[in-house]
């Protein structure tokens, strides 16, 4: 697609509900990066995926969080047992990879746990 | 670890007059990239400008510029001849050249522009 794209826009989940989160990145982009922004706050890494190896999962805030991309293009990010902590926006930017530095972003998915 | 500091949550300005931002980031890497990113209400993370650490001459792109400060470790925003359009949240981001591919993000400063 021309941009990357990301589903649902909004969510809204009752605690400890688990909620799966989409990201189609742009068609050929080998690098796919998931960033968490909670409200007024610069976005932070979570986790990044080079084609459907996960490289670094260092910013994953607890094992309840999971990330896959199992054929390298469409990533999924899966939080189990939500907490209210985890209401925030969930942006995915994808690359060409390598030292290119054209991130393109999503529009991001807006998580209220209540 | 790298971090990047955004010392203004919120400027504003005038339409049609000149606004800088600032940002500093602290890294001990000598090859990096820095990033200016704009983020209207749609959420949707817009390149601004961005700069090669390697490179001395200020990057521009039209009506914005930046001052970069290798040695201070400063790298601020110039938005010349402000419009209404630049309403936004404004990131300065980093990333090593080499290796880690993410990116470290300020906390993000709120520009308004008053008509």
């Amino acid at each position: 697609g021309a941009g990357v794209s990301q589903s649902p826009r909004y969510k809204v989940a009752k605690r400890g509900q688990d909620v799966a989160l989409r990201c189609d990145p742009i068609s050929g982009h080998v690098s796919l990066f998931w960033y968490q922004q909670a409200l007024g706050q610069g976005p932070e890494f979570l986790t990044y995926f080079q084609n459907e190896a996960q490289l670094d999962k260092s910013g994953l805030p607890s094992d309840r969080f999971f990330a896959e991309r199992p054929e390298g293009s469409v990533s999924t990010l899966k939080i189990q047992r939500t907490q209210q902590e985890d209401s925030a926006v969930y942006l995915c930017a994808s690359t060409l990879g390598g030292t290119t530095y054209g991130y393109t972003f999503g529009s991001g998915t807006r998580l209220t746990v209540v | 670890a790298q971090t990047v500091t955004q010392s203004q949550p919120e400027m504003s300005v005038q339409e049609a007059e000149t606004v800088t931002l600032s940002c500093t980031y602290d890294t001990s890497e000598s090859d990096y990239y820095l990033f200016w990113y704009k983020q209207p209400p749609s959420r949707q993370m817009i390149l601004v400008i961005r700069q090669e650490a390697y490179k001395q001459q200020n990057a521009t792109e039209n009506r914005f510029s930046v001052n970069f400060q290798k040695a201070a470790k400063s790298f601020s925003l110039k938005i010349s001849d402000s419009q209404l359009g630049d309403a936004a949240m404004y990131f300065c981001a980093y990333r090593i050249i080499q290796g880690a591919q993410k990116l470290v993000f300020g906390q993000g400063t709120r520009l308004t522009i008053n008509p």
